[in-house]
């Protein structure tokens, strides 16, 4: 199965609105961390947010905000007022094993957004 | 302060050549990591050093892939007897010990081509 799962390849947005990019995940850890990621043409991986499987409270930083439902294992990334330099490639992520050390992320398949003016 | 660095951008060899890809980390940062990112794909984990040391290598694919981080800063990957499958970005990150457990801070890549 995978570990993580981004059924949207390609997802449109106009200038302004919002947009919801889907995560959902598979683990049968306790302890797990999930991480959105943002690839520009450019090639490098930019950290957006990190909630952790612990955390109460959905996460939040700036523009973006994680939907955190964890009977339903999503994750969804919210971008708030779209800007055209959103347009990239985004990846949900996983890290397990958080109190036993484990540092490895395991990616999705990443869903390009195109912001339209 | 300087970035992920990773050597050289761009790689193109032939089918059964030896490349060395190097990442030089966030300067301080303990953690270094390899990943390697296929066309149309996530990144796939491939190894994690603390220090000098590699704290876990299981997602090599097979022993033609070593890494190595003698001095606990720069690390290299070393690829023998290439094969066109090994053809993709290959990411190199870091993170210090305590922001490791969030965010890993991410390199331009070295895309390699294996002809």
């Amino acid at each position: 199965a995978q570990k993580i799962t981004q059924t949207q390849p390609g997802m449109f947005v106009q200038e302004k609105e919002a947009v919801t990019l889907d995560c959902t995940y598979d683990t049968s850890d306790p302890s797990y961390g999930l991480f959105w990621y943002k690839q520009p043409s450019s090639g490098e991986m930019i950290f957006l947010i990190y909630q952790g499987s612990y955390d109460q409270q959905n996460a939040t930083e700036g523009r973006y905000s994680l939907n955190f439902q964890k009977a339903r294992k999503s994750a969804n990334l919210v971008i708030s007022a779209s800007q055209l330099g959103d347009s990239a490639m985004y990846f949900c992520a996983m890290r397990e094993g958080l109190d036993t050390g484990r540092r490895a992320l395991t990616f999705g398949s990443g869903t390009r957004l195109q912001v339209q003016p | 302060g300087a970035g992920v660095s990773q050597t050289p951008s761009n790689k193109v060899t032939e089918k059964g050549k030896y490349v060395e890809l190097r990442c030089d980390p966030i300067s301080g940062h303990t953690a270094l990591y390899w990943y390697r990112q296929s066309l149309g794909q996530g990144p796939e984990f491939l190894i994690y050093f603390q220090g000098t040391g590699a704290a876990d290598d299981s997602g090599l694919p097979n022993d033609r892939f070593f890494a190595v981080r003698p001095e606990g800063s720069v690390s290299t990957l070393k690829i023998q007897r290439t094969e066109r499958g090994d053809s993709a970005v290959y990411l190199c990150a870091s993170s210090s010990l305590a922001g490791g457990l969030r965010e890993q801070f991410f390199g331009p890549g070295t895309r390699l081509t294996v002809l």
